[in-house]
């Protein structure tokens, strides 16, 4: 089993859908990020959250801690917001820089 | 906002040939740069930690002498996939820590073509 798992892995909707993505981890984490890899390859940080929620947009990422999940929301979605999104955890070990990627969600909004 | 810059985006080379990767922080000092490889619809693999001024941390299974990495200075990290075979071909892509509090920025990834 790997230590961070993402659900779906593959999501079509239509525009204007309310979109969720979540993410579980088995590790104790210092934060979570929320990666977007659109088709060229680039990765764009869309968020690092350790506790609690934050927005952007119409990005929304909530965490919960002791539940060891996450979710990544996108309200009234758009044939733009069609990517990859990353779920990455980094560990609790002081000074430990590495994430820990899961598997990716890939995302396809039909107009 | 902080930027890595990566070059080149593609390269397609033949087999037994060396090709170098680079990565740029363009407004802010990298002292830490992450290299990953990605195949096709899987994520990413990191391959090795580079640090200013000391010798790369791999990891298990990457073979260090294939994979050269150079973190000279604070701006530059550069990877030299040596003597390509056809099963180097991959998605290359850096990334550097901008402190625990801040998180990553990636660069834009090189695809390579081993022929």
């Amino acid at each position: 089993k790997n230590e961070v798992e993402q659900s779906p892995q593959n999501l079509t909707a239509q525009e204007g859908e309310f979109i969720t993505i979540n993410c579980s981890y088995s590790v104790g984490i210092s934060a979570l990020h929320w990666l977007q890899q659109h088709p060229g390859g680039g990765i764009v940080s869309l968020f690092m959250l350790s506790s609690g929620k934050k927005k952007h947009g119409r990005l929304i990422a909530t965490i919960n801690i002791q539940e060891k999940h996450s979710s990544l929301h996108i309200t009234a979605s758009h044939p733009r917001d069609s990517a990859v999104y990353i779920c990455a955890v980094r560990g609790l070990i002081q000074g430990a820089q590495k994430l820990v990627f899961g598997q990716g969600t890939r995302l396809t909004i039909n107009p | 906002g902080a930027v890595v810059s990566q070059h080149p985006s593609w390269v397609i080379c033949k087999s037994g040939t060396s090709v170098k990767i680079e990565c740029r922080s363009l407004d802010f000092q990298a002292t830490t740069m992450f290299w990953y490889r990605q195949f096709p619809k899987q994520s990413l693999m990191l391959m090795a930690t580079s640090n200013e001024g000391s010798k790369a941390t791999y990891e298990q299974g990457v073979e260090k002498d294939k994979f050269l990495i150079n973190h000279a200075s604070l701006t530059l990290s550069t990877l030299t996939v040596t003597s390509a075979h056809p099963e180097d071909s991959s998605f290359y892509i850096c990334s550097a820590s901008l402190g625990s509090h801040y998180g990553y920025t990636f660069g834009s990834g090189t695809r390579l073509t081993v022929v």
